[in-house]
């Protein structure tokens, strides 16, 4: 069975540009979180899609934002680029429901010059 | 607002030695505990996940256990190995829909 994919897995981008990352969750997997593992931060919970709804978003600017399509992939956006912006994206997927285990892909590493 | 610590930081010991690792947070309404390994610029791998009505779960080598009144888990590692070389990683899930909120994790080397 496949995991959480996620792609590009590398994506260089200049500054005020704009930034697409892709999450694939595992099948029957309805929930999708995103993270932003910046060096020196930690982990730093974005955004939550549950059912193709944005159930709630972290400590980020709204130049962050995303969708769930109807088959439960994601999309993570990131407008106007600044180059604080350059981390780690990870996506998680789970079952519904808050009892669930989380897996992650291998995540998206967006460097911004 | 929940805060995950891992202590220590960094820890490198030799091979074949069991060691323990620890995690702590401040807010006990969680769901569940998980570990997770992370090996450099890669994604995060799941090792093991303690319902909150659990107080311990145990996969392999590995054994993790869960005292929720306290907020502290621990994550026990037995004969470790060269491979076992990566960042551990505690996340909890607590009673807000925030997802997981994550300690800053514990750099592990095992000599050879």
């Amino acid at each position: 069975e496949a995991g959480v994919t996620q792609s590009p897995t590398h994506l260089i981008k200049t500054r005020g540009q704009q930034a697409t990352l892709r999450c694939s969750p595992i099948s029957g997997h309805t929930s999708v979180y995103w993270y932003q593992q910046a060096l020196g931060l930690g982990l730093q919970f974005l955004l939550w899609y549950d059912e193709g709804e944005e159930r709630n978003r972290g400590n980020f600017p709204p130049r962050f934002s995303g969708r769930q399509f109807p088959n439960y992939s994601s999309e993570l956006n990131v407008n106007a680029l600044e180059l604080e912006d350059s981390a780690l994206y990870l996506c998680a997927s789970s079952l519904a429901g808050q009892y669930t285990e989380a897996f992650f892909g291998q995540g998206t590493r967006l460097t911004v010059v | 607002k929940q805060e995950v610590t891992q202590i220590p930081a960094a820890l490198s010991v030799p091979e074949g030695e069991n060691l323990v690792l620890n995690c702590s947070f401040t807010d006990s309404a969680i769901y569940n505990l998980q570990w997770f390994r992370q090996d450099p610029g890669k994604g995060l791998t799941s090792l093991l996940l303690i319902q909150s009505s659990q107080r311990e779960q145990t996969s392999g080598r590995l054994n993790a256990s869960l005292d929720k009144s306290s907020g502290r888990s621990t994550l026990y590692i037995a004969a470790s190995q060269p491979g076992d070389s990566a960042t551990y990683l505690c996340a909890v899930k607590g009673g807000g829909a925030d997802g997981l909120t994550f300690g800053k994790g514990t750099h592990l080397i095992i000599q050879p």
